[in-house]
Formats: C-alpha cells, sequence, structure tokens
C-alpha cells in the first residue's frame, strides 16, 4: 500500500492565484481530511470528510474549498492564494476519524508559497 | 473550548539521557490521546495512543507515555535517547468525534553529542 500520498511536493504561486492541492489514499478510509502547519501553532484542521459527498469545516477554513466524490481522493482547492496560505499542508485518513480514538496516518505534507 | 498544551517549545538532551516531554488536555471528557513525531521535511509518524485501560502506553521507538488523570497530562517519556530521536514531538487529542485532532504546538527536541 501507498498509504496516503500528495502532490505536488512543493509548490510556489503568486498572489490571487489558484491552484489545487492532490490527496489520495488506498487503504479504503471513509474519513479524510485537511491540516496545515505554521511554526509555533502546531497543526490545524482545514476541511474533513467523513465519506464520499459529505465534507465539513475546520477550524480555519477561510480561502479553501473542498469536495469529495470518490472515497480514495480529496483535493484541497485555493480559489484565490493569499500570503498568509503560506503553510505546509497535510492530508490525513482514517477509518472512523475520530470516532473510538481511530488512528489517523498523514501524508508527507506539500510545501506551499504564496509571494 | 478544547486544547492540547506542550509547555516546551524546545528541550536539549544529551544522547544516552532520559527523556520527558509533558503534555496536557483540557477537554469535557477524557479524550483519545496520541504523541506523534514529525522529522525534519517529513510527515507525521504515530508513536503511541491512549484509549483507555492501563495508563502506561508502549509506543515504537522505545517511546513510552503515562496518562494521568488528576493531572490532565500525558507525558512522552524515553529512557535514553539517540541522535536519530532529534525531531518535533506532538501530542495530540480527539474527543472521538469526526472533527479530527486538537494538536499541540509541537516541542522541538535537540540532542547533544
Amino acid at each position: 500500500n501507498a498509504g496516503v500520498t500528495q502532490t505536488p511536493k512543493f509548490q510556489v504561486l503568486k498572489t490571487g492565484q489558484s491552484m489545487t492541492l492532490q490527496c489520495a489514499q488506498d487503504m479504503n478510509h471513509e474519513y479524510m481530511s485537511w491540516y496545515r502547519q505554521d511554526p509555533g501553532m502546531g497543526l490545524r484542521l482545514i476541511h474533513y470528510s467523513v465519506g464520499a459527498g459529505i465534507t465539513d469545516q475546520g477550524e480555519v477554513p477561510n480561502g479553501y474549498n473542498v469536495s469529495r466524490s470518490t472515497t480514495e481522493d480529496f483535493p484541497l482547492r485555493l480559489l484565490s492564494a493569499a500570503p498568509s496560505q503560506t503553510s505546509v499542508y497535510f492530508c490525513a485518513s482514517s477509518f472512523s476519524g475520530g470516532a473510538g480514538g481511530d488512528t489517523q496516518y498523514f501524508g508527507p505534507g506539500t510545501r506551499l508559497t504564496v509571494l | 473550548a478544547q486544547s492540547v498544551t506542550q509547555p516546551d517549545i524546545h528541550i536539549t538532551v544529551s544522547e544516552g539521557a532520559s527523556l520527558e516531554l509533558r503534555c496536557n488536555y483540557s477537554y469535557g471528557a477524557t479524550p483519545y490521546l496520541f504523541w506523534y513525531v514529525q522529522s525534519p521535511g517529513q510527515g507525521l509518524q504515530l508513536l503511541l495512543k491512549y484509549f483507555s485501560g492501563d495508563t502506561l502506553v508502549q509506543g515504537i521507538k522505545g517511546f513510552e507515555a503515562e496518562f494521568k488523570r488528576s493531572q490532565s497530562s500525558f507525558n512522552l517519556r524515553k529512557p535514553s535517547v539517540h541522535w536519530s530521536d532529534a525531531a518535533e514531538y506532538f501530542c495530540a487529542a480527539s474527543g472521538g468525534g469526526a472533527d479530527g485532532l486538537t494538536f499541540g504546538k509541537g516541542t522541538h527536541l535537540i540532542i547533544q553529542p
């Protein structure tokens, strides 16, 4: 199993540009989520999905869009990039999210810089 | 509000010495608790987790953690650190719902030769 994969690994954008961060998992997990990691802030939840067709907002959803058309994929869209979105983005998946303390598996991350 | 606190931003330990990383949580009920490690430029790897039962939890790489309900703590320990343990360590908690993990801000571990 490849686990959780993310592309690209690095990306530089100009303010106002849009892009999609890709996330895929091959573990048949129902739950997928996106976090951002900023220095001194730990990881903060952006959006999550409990299954195909179902998404919800996390702690810091503004400026981001998600959809879940398949179990395997959970892309994160930046509609109009801003310098405040410079961060490292992690995708995670698990069988049931937090239910029962289920373990979440993390991808390797995407380092995004917005100029 | 739910929160996880890691009081130490940086910790420096000599190779071969013992290690303890602190973690405190604030939740309405006892949450599920996790410790993750992040090596430079890498993703997060689960070290161990606590659900219920025995309050001393064993993990990978020789780490263990002790849950203390009275102190709302879940401290991570290792009896003898190796240079390869240098990394960022995150404590995290989950209330059992679908809203993911709440992370502490992390502790950066430096190993002195």
